[in-house]
């Protein structure tokens, strides 16, 4: 199963929208709903940002959201923050009932 | 408060084994699956295995044949009992609870392993 591709990095000033893409196949993005996106800081534990393509866990802000259309989902975060710098991940359950993650982005706020 | 707390990494040489636990508390363990996902030093996430509640496992293909997940619900504790280990299993391993809906909430703080001669 080979890792979800993501941009490396994607970069931004405070105050405008991103969005963060997560490309997979058949065999996961574009046969389930089980999508989530992780965000972790440098040297901290990822956290649950976006659950089942679009859900947003409580006391997540509603500044991150998430859709998907084909083999393809995405994160977007609107109204940019310095507090958001940092690696986002996106994964996805398979159809070989294993999950994978993506290759990670690095969000920089210009 | 929910909490997973991670122990059990070290260092280790190729070959050798290693038994890393996660012990929960404040939630009812019994209830969850959980998972082991690895992230090397600079390197993206990797998810290693799950445990549902029913005892069925799963696991990635670089691992399988190679690690054991397995849990003791009355020690509301996960394992990863890890054999045959190579220097590319060198990683920190976090775990993580999942309520049977496919994410990872939360995550531990993570056990670094490394395997070195």
């Amino acid at each position: 199963q080979s890792a979800l591709t993501q941009p490396a990095s994607v970069s931004g000033s405070p105050g405008q929208s991103i969005i963060v893409s997560c490309i997979g196949t058949s065999n996961d993005i574009g046969t389930y709903n089980y999508v989530s996106w992780y965000q972790q800081h440098p040297g901290k534990v990822p956290k649950l940002l976006i659950y089942e393509v679009t859900n947003r866990p409580s006391g997540v802000s509603s500044r991150f959201s998430g859709s998907k259309s084909g083999n393809t989902a995405s994160l977007i975060i609107s109204g940019l923050q310095t507090e958001d710098e940092a690696d986002y991940y996106c994964a996805s359950y398979t159809t070989s009932v294993t999950y994978v993650f993506g290759t990670g982005t690095k969000v920089t706020v210009l | 408060e929910v909490k997973l707390v991670e122990s059990g990494g070290g260092l280790v040489q190729p070959g050798g084994s290693l038994r890393l636990s996660c012990a929960a508390s404040g939630f009812d363990f019994g209830a969850y699956d959980f998972h082991w996902v690895r992230q090397p030093i600079g390197a993206p996430l990797e998810w290693v295995s799950g445990l549902s509640t029913t005892g069925d496992t799963y696991y990635a293909a670089s691992v399988k044949g190679r690690f054991t997940i397995s849990r003791d619900n009355a020690r509301n504790s996960l394992f990863l009992q890890m054999n045959s280990l190579r220097v590319g299993d060198t990683a920190v391993y976090y775990c993580a609870r999942d309520k049977g809906a496919n994410w990872f909430d939360p995550w531990g703080q993570g056990t670094l392993v490394t395997v070195s001669s």
